[in-house]
């Protein structure tokens, strides 16, 4: 069964620290996709990434950069230079590829990391 | 936008009454799904749609059951609310082209 953990519950951190967000990962799919989410105090559930398995690259957006590492099952999240605006609950999350005989593609969350960025 | 929707966005139920929450979509997506979300939780899967009447449960499925007469709609009903059941809840579809999911913006349900 597909499982996320997200170790860290809640991180504070002043303003233009850099925090890495961390994620671990367990499937016995050779092929599935990592996501991550962010929600912030208003509620909604905004995409920020997609990774599928067969690519290992790192992705920077901005100030945003993820590492996705299949030795070690681990797809962790970086903020460079935190602002109060990324303050948020940032979600990862793991669903299998499609399947041809209608696999359920089901979406699993981790629990979350709440991020508090101090001005 | 994906053009999801949720309905309503609030709700106040006494326990032991039924509920029903819609998730409507404009874009023709097979897949759509409902979580919940509680704190120390974070969201969990109770029910998910891969077409017209074609349901299957979730991880946190038992009390609630759904329905998919169109593609447009997905309705989750609480038979009989319950306190535990107070919580918020997101519909998200699958796009089968970008391979993402977008989630509606969540109701609120309060059971006193």
């Amino acid at each position: 069964a597909q499982k996320v953990t997200q170790a860290q519950t809640e991180i504070s951190v002043v303003e233009k620290e850099d925090v890495t967000l961390d994620c671990v990962y367990e499937t016995r799919d050779t092929t599935y996709y990592l996501f991550w989410y962010k929600q912030p105090p208003s509620g909604e559930l905004v995409f920020l990434i997609r990774r599928n398995s067969f690519d290992e690259q790192n992705e920077i957006s901005g100030r945003y950069s993820w590492n996705f590492q299949k030795s070690t099952s681990s797809f962790n999240f970086t903020i460079t230079a935190s602002q109060v605006v990324d303050s948020a609950v940032y979600f990862c999350a793991l669903s299998e590829a499609q399947r041809a005989q209608g696999g359920s593609e089901k979406l699993v969350f981790g629990k979350g990391t709440k991020l508090t960025v101090n001005p | 936008d994906a053009g999801i929707t949720q309905s309503p966005r609030h709700k106040v139920t006494e326990t032991g009454t039924p509920v029903t929450l819609r998730c409507h979509q404009t874009e023709n997506h097979r897949y759509m799904y409902w979580y919940r979300q509680d704190p120390g939780h974070g969201l969990r899967l109770i029910h998910y749609s891969y077409g017209v009447k074609d349901t299957d449960k979730g991880e946190v499925s038992d009390g609630y059951s759904v329905s998919r007469s169109k593609t447009e709609d997905f309705l989750l009903t609480l038979e009989s609310a319950t306190s535990s059941q107070t919580s918020v809840y997101f519909c998200a579809i699958r796009d089968t082209v970008f391979y993402g999911y977008t989630f509606g913006s969540g109701t609120r349900l309060t059971v006193v």
